[in-house]
C-alpha cells in the first residue's frame, strides 16, 4: 500500500534552516513526490517536484530558499533563512497508477 | 496564468447530493490530470478522484462508491457528485491540476498537483 509518513510537528528559529521529512512505503522508495505548503487559512500552494535521485523543480515564484534532496525511502524539504512566513503546514504528495496520497502533513513554527 | 475555480452549494442536507464544477482558464482539461481534493477542519488533505484527458477516472477507494467526477471540455470545467453525504463530508473543497508531460517514448512524467483553486467550504447539515 502507497503510505507517505511525516512527521506531525516541526520547529526551527528565525533565520536558520530546517529539514522535514516524507517517508515512501516499503516498495514505492524509487517514488517522486511533490511538496506543498499551505500557510494558516489558505490553500496549499505547490513547491516542487521531487525525484528518487534527488533532482527536482521548484515551482513558479518560489524562492530557491526551498530545496530538495532524496535518500533512498526519504524525500527531504529544507527551508533555508527561514521566514515568519514560512511558518505553513508542508504535506508531500505522491502518484501511483489510479491512486494519489497525500502525507499527513508537518506543521512547522518558527520561532 | 492557470488558474481553477471551485463553485457549487455551500451547504447541503444530509443524505443528498453534494455537486461541484471547477472552471479552468489559462489551460485546456484536453490535456495533464485534473482532480479534486478534501480538507475537514483542522485535518489533512484527501484526495478524492481524478480524471484524465483521456476521459479515464480514478477514485479514491474510501469513497468510490458514493463519487463521480466528469468533464465538460466544451466549457473547461470538470465536475464532482458525492451522494449520500453525512456531516462527515464537510470540508472545504479544492480542484487541482496534475502537470504532466509526454516524453518522445509516449512515457507520461508526472509533476504533481501544481496549481490549486482557492477552495470552496462545503457545510453538511439540516
Amino acid at each position: 500500500q502507497l503510505v507517505l509518513a511525516q512527521s506531525p510537528s516541526a520547529s526551527a528559529s528565525l533565520g536558520a534552516s530546517v529539514k522535514l521529512t516524507c517517508t515512501l512505503s516499503s516498495g514505492h522508495t524509487s517514488y517522486a513526490i511533490a511538496w506543498l505548503q499551505q500557510q494558516p487559512e489558505k490553500g496549499p500552494r505547490y513547491l516542487m517536484n521531487l525525484n528518487s535521485d534527488g533532482s527536482h523543480n521548484r515551482g513558479d515564484g518560489i524562492p530557491d530558499r526551498f530545496s530538495g534532496s532524496s535518500s533512498g525511502a526519504e524525500r527531504y524539504l529544507t527551508i533555508s533563512s527561514l521566514q515568519s512566513e514560512d511558518e505553513s503546514d508542508y504535506y508531500c504528495q505522491t502518484w501511483g497508477t489510479g491512486i494519489r496520497v497525500f502525507g499527513g502533513g508537518t506543521k512547522l513554527t518558527v520561532l | 496564468q492557470v488558474q481553477l475555480q471551485e463553485s457549487g452549494p455551500g451547504l447541503v442536507r444530509p443524505s443528498e447530493t453534494l455537486s461541484l464544477t471547477c472552471t479552468v482558464s489559462g489551460d485546456s482539461i484536453t490535456s495533464h490530470y485534473w482532480s479534486w481534493i478534501r480538507q475537514p477542519p483542522g485535518k489533512g488533505l484527501e484526495w478524492i478522484a481524478y480524471i484524465y484527458y483521456t476521459g479515464s477516472t480514478n477514485y479514491n477507494p474510501s469513497l468510490k462508491s458514493r463519487a463521480t467526477i466528469s468533464a465538460d471540455t466544451s466549457k473547461n470545467q470538470f465536475s464532482l457528485e458525492l451522494n449520500s453525504v453525512t456531516a462527515a463530508d464537510t470540508a472545504v473543497y479544492y480542484c487541482a491540476r496534475e502537470m504532466t508531460t509526454v516524453t518522445a517514448r509516449e512515457t507520461v512524467i508526472n509533476y504533481g498537483m501544481d496549481v490549486w483553486g482557492q477552495g470552496t467550504t462545503v457545510t453538511v447539515s439540516s
